[in-house]
This record gives structure tokens, C-alpha cells and sequence, in this order.
């Protein structure tokens, strides 16, 4: 199976800051990586696909990068609404397997 | 509207089985590929497996941790996903998740499933399940 790791598993951020997380996988998996974000009692909620793909509806805030075993999700002013948990989870193949999560919380 | 509706959670002793359900609508349920996330109370989220449409040849793939006690299934008549859940261990409490699996393409011409993004963009609530003794 291949396993994604994310950094760092917490961070404390003030609104309007930028924000990367990162998120490495054991093997290349190209460009099939997804990320999600969390809020408590919510459903995830789809940010980017295909590394860098933004979803119809996310705010231009959010954008991914990477390829191969590296990627990168960056918020580029923190908003608010942003305090949540995000997961990458890759694509490449089955098992689909996910990161174990980064809470990004208010300092 | 687009909607997925869980439901079929509850408590059971380990051992035991339960059946999830998940009630489709607003979109062409027997082309959908669909797959079961779960989250454990104040953990990540796990991926559980997926069942492709028959469309696609109908191939179920499944999560180690689950595989030989977890069936995943599907009726397209009803527009109903089922999780069918036998010897169950207290190590699979949590919420369950039911997703459709959609797709855009990762080349300019796919040539097979594996060129494509998959990604799952419709969630329903989940349902909970509790294994206690």
C-alpha cells in the first residue's frame, strides 16, 4: 500500500497568513493526489484534485502543487472559515489511502 | 440536488453483522462509481473500498484492514450502495461515509481507467457504528 505522510500533524496560524501543508508519498504516484478539508461534524469537502486542479466553487485562496512523491496545499490568506483538518489522499492505486490529517488552528 | 443519505448504523456486539445503505439521488446512479470512507471517533479518515458501475466491469477493491469481512454492493435499480459487514471488531467503530467516485481526465486521451483523476466530490452525512460489547 502506499503511504502518504503529511507535515507538520498541527500548525496554529492568525487570519491572513499564508499556510502550506505537505504531503509525501512512500512511492511516485504522479500527479493523482487529492486534497480535502474537515470541519468537525462535517463531511470532508473536496478542495483540489489531480494535484493542482481546483474544484469548481474553492476559493482561489487554495491552490496545490507537486508531482512524484512530494505536494504542497498552500492557503494563501487564511480566512476564518479556513480553521479546519485537511487530508491528502492519493489516486494512483488501490488501496486509496489518505494522509493522517494537519489541523490548522487559531493562534 | 445531488444527495447521498446513509443509514443502517447502530450498535453491535463484536462478532456480529451490520448492512449499510446509502440511498442515491440526482445523478445517473448506475454510471457512478461509488466507494465507503470511515472516520473513527477523533481520528483520519480511512478508505474502506469502492465498486465500480457494471459499465466499468462492476470490480469491488477493498481496503486491507476490511478485506474478507467487508462487502460492498450495489443496486442499481434502487439506486442503493450497500456495505455488508461481518466479524466485526471494535476496531471498526466510526462514522461511515458513502461517496460517488467521480473522474475528469489526467491525459488528453485516456486510454484506459487508470488515466483519469478520481477524486470524491459528493459526501453523505454518515452513519454510525458502535462495536461494543
Amino acid at each position: 500500500d502506499i503511504q502518504m505522510t503529511q507535515s507538520p500533524s498541527s500548525l496554529s496560524a492568525s487570519v491572513g497568513d499564508r499556510v502550506t501543508i505537505t504531503c509525501r508519498a512512500s512511492q511516485s504516484i504522479s500527479s493523482y493526489l487529492n486534497w480535502y478539508q474537515q470541519k468537525p461534524g462535517e463531511a470532508p469537502k473536496l478542495l483540489i484534485y489531480g494535484a493542482s486542479s481546483l474544484q469548481s466553487g474553492v476559493p482561489s485562496r487554495f491552490s496545490g502543487s507537486g508531482s512524484g512523491t512530494e505536494f504542497t496545499l498552500t492557503i494563501s490568506s487564511l480566512q476564518p472559515e479556513d480553521f479546519a483538518t485537511y487530508y491528502c489522499q492519493q489516486s494512483y492505486n488501490t488501496p486509496r489511502t489518505f494522509g493522517q490529517g494537519t489541523k490548522v488552528e487559531i493562534k | 440536488e445531488v444527495q447521498l443519505v446513509a443509514s443502517g448504523g447502530g450498535l453491535v456486539k463484536p462478532g456480529g453483522s451490520l448492512r449499510l445503505s446509502c440511498a442515491a439521488s440526482g445523478f445517473t446512479f448506475n454510471y457512478a462509481w461509488m466507494s465507503w470512507v470511515r472516520q473513527a471517533p477523533g481520528k483520519g479518515l480511512e478508505w474502506v473500498g469502492r465498486i465500480k458501475s457494471k459499465a466499468s466491469g462492476g470490480a469491488i477493491d477493498y481496503a486491507g484492514a476490511v478485506k474478507g469481512r467487508f462487502t460492498i454492493s450495489r443496486d442499481d435499480s434502487e439506486n442503493t450502495l450497500y456495505l455488508q459487514m461481518d466479524s466485526l471488531k471494535t476496531e471498526d467503530t466510526a462514522m461511515y461515509f458513502c461517496t460517488w467516485v467521480e473522474r475528469r481526465n489526467a491525459l488528453v486521451q485516456p486510454a484506459s481507467d487508470h488515466d483519469y483523476y478520481y477524486y470524491m466530490d459528493v459526501w453523505g452525512k454518515g452513519t454510525t457504528v458502535t462495536v461494543s460489547s
